[in-house]
């Protein structure tokens, strides 16, 4: 079945500095990634997605990255802000069936 | 646009009793989902409605777990027994068929087993 692995676990950075999460998975036929925000107590919220047929999405500070051969994509946050942090998940859906496979989560701590 | 919600918010019960958890998704939403989420895990699904028929319950452990979506709007998940590992978070998420296929996650329901 479809496996998402996701490092790092944790990241600390400093404020104003670019935080990178990434992310592998292993279903070829997965044609929409979208990356989650959890804040403590609340439920994930969606913070950007990409299709498969782009390579990359940018949305003000947050941007992604895919790369289908590889079956690898990225979240990329620059100017990190302490209202960044918060618990980070990628996910991938199985191709066409509208199931999510989500990733284990990278705890995000932007230190001011 | 109201949001899925999801209740109760928080259920402490003691192992072999039931519980059971209810989510209204968002409106004209075919698709729901309900998650468990362990601390320190990502999202596991447990099972995956369109309209009132279940489309994915393979990670359901159906021994103790029943979901059903009569009507294809609002959901109930139950436990009968609970067990210790139980404990987590239970989320439920909706998102449209056709087009955006963008899933909406509720509060969630922090269940702890003891």
């Amino acid at each position: 079945g479809e496996n998402v692995e996701q490092h790092p676990s944790t990241l600390s950075v400093q404020e104003g500095d670019s935080a990178v999460i990434k992310c592998t998975y292993s279903d070829s036929a997965s044609n929409y990634f979208p990356w989650y925000k959890q804040e403590l107590g609340k439920g994930p919220q969606l913070i950007i997605d990409i299709r498969s047929n782009v390579g990359e999405k940018k949305d003000q500070r947050i941007a992604v990255t895919l790369n289908k051969t590889a079956k690898h994509f990225s979240l990329h946050i620059t100017e990190t802000q302490p209202e960044d942090s918060a618990v980070y998940f990628c996910a991938a859906e199985v191709g066409g069936t509208y199931k999510y496979i989500f990733g284990t989560g990278t705890r995000l701590k932007v230190l001011a | 646009e109201a949001g899925v919600a999801q209740s109760p918010r928080y259920k402490i019960i003691e192992k072999r009793q039931s519980v059971a958890f209810w989510c209204n998704p968002i409106s004209g939403h075919a698709t729901l989902y309900w998650y468990q989420q362990i601390l320190g895990q990502g999202p596991k699904l447990l099972i995956q409605f369109q309209n009132n028929g279940v489309v994915d319950d393979s990670q359901l452990p159906k021994d103790r777990f029943s979901a059903e979506r009569l009507k294809g709007v609002d959901s109930t998940l139950k436990i009968q027994p609970a067990k210790l590992e139980d404990s987590a978070v239970y989320l439920c998420a909706s998102s449209k068929t056709t087009g955006n296929t963008e899933a909406f996650f509720g509060q969630g329901t922090r269940l702890t087993v003891v």
